[in-house]
């Protein structure tokens, strides 16, 4: 099955600060690539998916990056603000194969003042 | 629009006694929902895919005996604990596929959670 690995698990930047995630995943099946935001006690919250026919999205201050070939995708947060602090998933499916999610380990982000 | 609930969002329950756990899609049908387990300061998990009018399909090393997903309709799917145990205490998140909204294909629309602690 899928197996999708996220670095780094901690990253602390100063406020206003970019901050950058990566994520690889395993099958190359894989088609749609979420990305979520999870506060403490939350639900997973989309902040912006990617398809496996874009290499590149961008909403604002966040941006995600996918390369097919290598097999990895990337979140891209500019202008962070101490708002941004949560933990971040990144996640992989197979449209129309079940449309599983496989979730990455996640990453907890800290903007410090 | 995509709104999903889940009830309720804690329990507290005793060792061995069955608690169960209602998913609903309130402004749109779903064929397919999902239901995770996430540990403190872990990841989601998928735990098993519900669908409505079929059985569930679980993940490898879920126990379906213990973990009972039923999808009666196209708006409710509920996952009922049984037996539960110390170790089965987690955060219990559904999520939802949305038929109806074409222009969010692929994306699951989550439900808030259940804290579920069993002493």
């Amino acid at each position: 099955g899928e197996n999708v690995e996220q670095h780094p698990s901690t990253l602390s930047v100063q406020e206003g600060d970019s901050a950058v995630i990566k994520c690889t995943y395993s099958d190359s099946a894989s088609n749609y690539f979420p990305w979520y935001k999870q506060e403490l006690g939350k639900r997973p919250q989309l902040i912006i998916d990617i398809r496996s026919n874009v290499g590149e999205k961008k909403d604002q201050r966040i941006a995600v990056t996918l390369n097919k070939t290598a097999k990895h995708f990337s979140l891209h947060i500019t202008e962070t603000q101490p708002e941004d602090s949560a933990v971040y998933f990144c996640a992989a499916s197979i449209t129309g194969g079940g449309n599983k999610l496989t979730f990455g380990t996640g990453t907890q982000l800290k903007v410090e003042l | 629009g995509a709104v999903v609930s889940q009830h309720p969002s804690w329990v507290i329950c005793k060792s061995g006694t069955s608690v169960k756990i209602e998913c609903r899609s309130l402004d749109f049908q779903a064929t397919t929902m999902f239901w995770y387990r996430q540990f403190p300061k872990q990841s989601l998990m998928l735990m098993a895919t519900s669908n409505e009018g079929s059985k569930a399909t679980y993940e490898q090393g879920v126990e379906k005996d213990k973990f009972l997903i039923n999808h009666a309709s196209l708006t409710l799917s509920t996952l009922t604990v049984t037996s539960a145990h110390p170790e089965d205490s987690s955060f219990y998140i559904c999520s939802a596929l949305s038929s109806t909204f074409t222009s969010s294909y692929n994306e699951q629309f989550f439900g808030p959670g259940t804290r579920l602690t069993v002493l």
